[in-house]
């Protein structure tokens, strides 16, 4: 199994620009996330996805928009970009069962820069 | 309401040394507490979890943390420090919100191990 993937691993955006963060998992997992860290600072949930074609807002949503079209894939958009975006992202899955709820597995990350 | 408090934002220790990475949480409920850890340039791993089961808990390379309700404590350990072991740590607590279960990180802690 790959895991999570995550791609570009780099990118710079100029404010303004618009670009799709792309995610996708081969566990068969039923949970996603998106996930934003900033330096010195803990990961914040931007928006998280139970299954194919539902969604909900995490902890920081504004600025981006998401959307599940298949339990595999979980792209996240954003669509005028703005300095406060330059972040690092990270997408997480994680399976349904309760016994291993809040256990997520990570990709390697986005690393974003808006100037 | 959730949050997570790491007390240090950097632990230096020697090669062979104990470590102590301490976290205290809060939480409305029993909560579920993690460690993970992020190598430079990557995902994060999940180091260990506690899910109401027993208060001492294992987890990979050496790690382990005990729960103390009394302390609202979390604090990760290892016997001796391993070069490997540099990186950054973030303790985590769970809860159930909206539809999914969500991660509350803290801020984190950067371990250094010196030869």
């Amino acid at each position: 199994n790959a895991g999570v993937t995550q791609t570009p691993k780099f990118r710079i955006l100029k404010i303004g620009q618009s670009m799709t963060l792309q995610c996708a998992q081969d566990m068969n997992h039923n949970y996603m996330y998106w996930y934003r860290q900033d330096p010195g600072m803990g990961l914040k949930l931007i928006y998280y996805s139970v299954g194919a074609g539902i969604t909900d807002k995490g902890e920081v949503p504004n600025g981006y928009n998401v959307s599940r079209s298949t339990t595999e894939d979980f792209p996240l958009r954003l669509e005028l970009a703005a300095p406060s975006q330059t972040s690092v992202y990270f997408c997480a899955s994680s399976p349904l069962s309760t016994a291993r709820a809040g256990e997520q597995y990570f990709g390697p990350g986005t690393r974003l820069t808006v100037t | 309401a959730q949050s997570v408090t790491q007390l240090d934002s950097h632990v230096s220790v020697s090669e062979g040394t104990p470590v102590l990475l301490r976290c205290n949480y809060s939480s409305s409920y029993s909560p579920s507490l993690f460690w993970y850890v992020q190598h430079p340039n990557k995902g994060l791993q999940l180091l260990l979890k506690y899910t109401s089961a027993a208060t001492l808990v294992k987890g990979i390379n050496g790690f382990e943390a005990e729960f103390k309700k009394s302390e609202t404590s979390f604090h990760l350990t290892k016997p001796s420090a391993h070069m490997s072991d540099a990186a950054e740590y973030f303790c985590v607590v769970s809860a159930l919100s909206g539809s999914a279960r969500q991660l509350t990180f803290g801020s984190g802690t950067q371990l250094t191990v010196l030869p």
